[in-house]
C-alpha cells in the first residue's frame, strides 16, 4: 500500500490549500480502514486535520472546523483536502494516512508529505 | 485534551538499549502506538497496541505501558535507528488522535 500527497507548494494568505492523496495498492472503498490528514507545522507535533470515510460523515479538527473540506473520489481512488483561508499558521508538512481501526486507532501507511508554505 | 510528553533527545551507543519514554495522565489505559521519522522521509509505524510490531519491524523493537508511562524500548541500537520517534494514542474525550512531540534517537 502507498499514498502520495500532491499540493501546490507555495499559497499566499486567505487562498485555499488544496491538497489530494492518491492510494495504490488499497480501496479507498473500504470500510476496512479510513483516510486522514495530518500536518506538522516547524517545531512542532503532529496535528490531527481530518478523516474521511467510505461510509460515514467526516471528522474534523475542532480547532481548523469551519475551513475544512475532506472528500473521496473512488473513481480515482484518491482523497482530498481542502483548506480554506489560509495563514502563515497553516505552513507545514502535510501526510496523508491510512487509519486502521483497533481499539485505539493507528496509522499505517503514510505517504511522504508534502510542503506548505503560506508566504505574502 | 489529552496531552503526550515526551523527551526531546535520547543518546545511545551501538549494540546499546535505547529506551524512550511516552508521558500522559493515566496512559497504561490507553492503547500506545509508535512511529519513527527519518529526515524527508514518512512516518513508519514501529509498535501498535503498545507492544505489537506490524510486519517488517524487527524484534529489537518493543514497547510497554503502565501507569503514566509507555515506553519505547529498542535492543542493539543500529546505526539505522537514528531517527524521531512519536508515541500517538486516542483522546477518546474529544474524539480525535494524539501524538507527543517526539524524542530524536541518536545513535553515538
Amino acid at each position: 500500500v502507498q499514498l502520495q500527497e500532491s499540493g501546490p507548494g507555495l499559497l499566499k494568505p486567505s487562498q485555499t490549500l488544496s491538497l489530494t492523496c492518491n492510494v495504490s495498492g488499497d480501496s479507498v472503498s473500504t470500510s476496512n480502514h479510513y483516510w486522514s490528514w495530518i500536518r506538522q507545522q516547524p517545531g512542532q507535533a503532529l496535528e490531527w486535520i481530518a478523516n474521511t470515510y467510505f461510509s460515514g460523515s467526516p471528522s474534523y479538527n475542532p480547532s481548523l472546523r469551519g475551513r475544512l473540506t475532506i472528500s473521496l473520489d473512488t473513481s480515482k481512488n484518491q482523497f482530498s483536502l481542502n483548506l480554506r483561508s489560509v495563514t502563515a499558521a497553516d505552513t507545514a508538512v502535510y501526510y496523508c494516512a491510512r487509519a486502521v481501526a483497533g481499539s485505539s486507532d493507528w496509522y499505517h501507511p503514510w505517504g511522504q508529505g508534502t510542503l506548505v508554505t503560506v508566504s505574502s | 485534551s489529552y496531552v503526550l510528553t515526551q523527551p526531546p533527545s535520547v543518546s545511545v551507543a551501538p549494540g546499546q538499549t535505547a529506551t524512550i519514554p511516552c508521558g500522559g495522565f493515566n496512559i497504561g489505559s490507553k492503547s500506545v502506538h509508535w512511529y519513527h521519522q527519518k529526515p524527508g522521509q514518512a512516518p513508519v509505524l514501529v509498535v501498535y497496541d503498545d507492544s505489537d510490531r506490524p510486519s517488517g519491524i524487527p524484534e529489537r523493537f518493543s514497547g510497554s505501558n503502565s501507569g503514566n508511562t509507555a515506553t519505547l524500548t529498542i535492543s542493539r541500537v543500529e546505526a539505522g535507528d537514528e531517527a524521531e520517534y512519536t508515541c500517538q494514542v486516542w483522546d477518546n474525550s474529544n474524539d480525535h488522535p494524539v501524538f507527543g512531540g517526539g524524542t530524536k534517537l541518536t545513535v553515538l
